[in-house]
């Protein structure tokens, strides 16, 4: 079975604060996805990366950055958190060649 | 107009109905969809993936594709209280690119 973790399922943090959300895949995946999803607004793609040290920018990638050192993990930053940012955030890792993505747990993080 | 639709709901059928979701997409050479459950305040999970025209059927679910209408369906059979949740449509497009539904709110009711 595909495993995908995240660091934190709840998160709370102040306006301004760096946060990190942590993502580890155990299936030598090469494709790696943040997406956050808001009520109404379905699921919105941050950032990706299709291999160790690259990424992309996704549709919503404003306020954000990852970082992928290591092929297994992929981490999103909020460089200065704001309200707008609360929100649930999604990690999601497909192997290359495939389509099928799957999905950790989830970070419910809320910026106060 | 979006890449993918689904009517959002809520769709509510009593237990051991027939559970039938809707989706529709705008890229008509994409090439891969898939349905994705997602209970309330959990992370969405792959349920179904189909690739070509005509129904898969996996136990009680079936997806069906019809490529000329552009449009994906997944069918719930024997709907059972633990089947409400929310599901997602997602397609692979020719972009390379994943979308998804905003989702379907099903409930079934006892």
């Amino acid at each position: 079975d595909v495993k995908v973790t995240q660091s934190s399922r709840y998160l709370v943090k102040r306006t301004g604060e760096k946060v990190f959300l942590e993502c580890v895949q155990d299936m030598d995946h090469e494709n790696m996805f943040w997406y956050r999803q808001d009520p109404g607004l379905g699921l919105r793609l941050i950032y990706f990366s299709y291999d160790v040290k690259m990424k992309e920018k996704g549709d919503i990638p404003e306020g954000y950055s990852v970082s992928r050192e290591k092929k297994e993990r992929f981490s999103l930053i909020l460089e200065s958190a704001s309200t707008n940012q609360t929100s649930m955030y999604l990690c999601a890792s497909r192997k290359g060649g495939v389509h099928e993505q799957y999905f950790g747990p989830g970070t419910r993080l809320t910026v106060t | 107009q979006k890449e993918v639709e689904q009517n959002s709901g809520p769709l509510s059928v009593p237990e051991g109905a027939i559970a039938s979701l809707n989706c529709t997409y705008s890229d008509r050479g994409s090439q891969s969809f898939f349905w994705y459950r997602q209970y309330s305040g959990k992370s969405p999970e792959l349920i179904m993936s189909i690739y070509s025209n005509g129904d898969k059927e996996d136990g009680r679910f079936t997806a069906q594709l019809n490529k000329a209408s552009q449009y994906v369906s997944l069918l719930i059979r024997d709907s059972q209280p633990s089947d409400s949740a929310t599901y997602l449509c997602a397609v692979y497009d020719t972009g390379n690119q994943f979308y998804f539904g905003t989702g379907t709110s099903l409930t079934v009711i006892p």
